[in-house]
């Protein structure tokens, strides 16, 4: 079945360093693919989205290329902050698929955390 | 205005007991989720209603029912809670064809 992989964290950086967070995806379809964050204490909210491959998705400094040939779409932000630190997940929906039900898969979740 | 919001935020329970969780959505989406996030943060879902009709039904016990009384809400009923039923619930709530869904802020259980 479709899965998402992202990489192990916590993710631990100083304040205005470069973030790249990893994501592979398996799909048997043409996933949409989305990066979502989770403050501490609260629910997820959509950073951004890629719906084709090559589609590069970006909000508030963060980006994200759908790669269809390495089946990847790794997270980056060129000067992180420190309210940036919080959970970041992954996530595929195949809506072109047999099932087209809209659900998300998600990775396990990545732990960022900025120091000043 | 909270475009998907769910009560309540905290439950703390005996094992044994039967609860609730409501949610609705006020962004006029005719598909509505039930998401489940353990200890370690890591998300399945549970259950998607379109338009009132159940489309998903992951493997989740049966003490686990959802109930869709229109498209605007989706309420989770659980029966004879248990230990491992203690996570975090997310309502979530989507457009049919657009893959994006919107959450609400979660609601902590805990059984005791």
């Amino acid at each position: 079945g479709d899965s998402v992989t992202q990489m192990e964290g916590p993710v631990t950086l100083s304040e205005e360093a470069f973030l790249t967070i990893n994501c592979t995806y398996t799909a048997t379809g043409y996933p949409s693919l989305f990066w979502y964050v989770q403050y501490p204490g609260e629910g997820l909210q959509l950073l951004l989205k890629a719906t084709k491959a090559d589609d590069k998705g970006s909000n508030k400094g963060f980006e994200a290329t759908y790669r269809k040939e390495t089946t990847s779409f790794h997270l980056e932000k060129g000067s992180v902050q420190v309210s940036d630190s919080a959970v970041y997940f992954c996530a595929l929906s195949d809506l072109a698929g047999s099932s087209n039900t809209g659900k998300l898969i998600f990775g396990q979740g990545t732990t960022l955390q900025v120091k000043p | 205005d909270t475009a998907v919001s769910q009560t309540p935020k905290y439950l703390v329970t005996q094992m044994g007991n039967d609860k609730s969780i409501k949610c609705e959505q006020n962004l006029g989406h005719d598909t509505m989720y039930w998401y489940k996030q353990d200890s370690k943060k890591f998300l399945k879902i549970m259950f998607s209603y379109n338009n009132k009709e159940l489309i998903i039904n992951e493997t989740v016990p049966n003490r686990f029912s959802p109930k869709s009384p229109d498209k605007a809400h989706l309420n989770l009923h659980i029966n004879s809670l248990e230990l491992g039923d203690s996570a975090v619930y997310f309502c979530a709530s989507s457009q049919e064809g657009r893959g994006e869904a919107f959450f609400g802020q979660g609601t902590r259980l805990t059984v005791v």
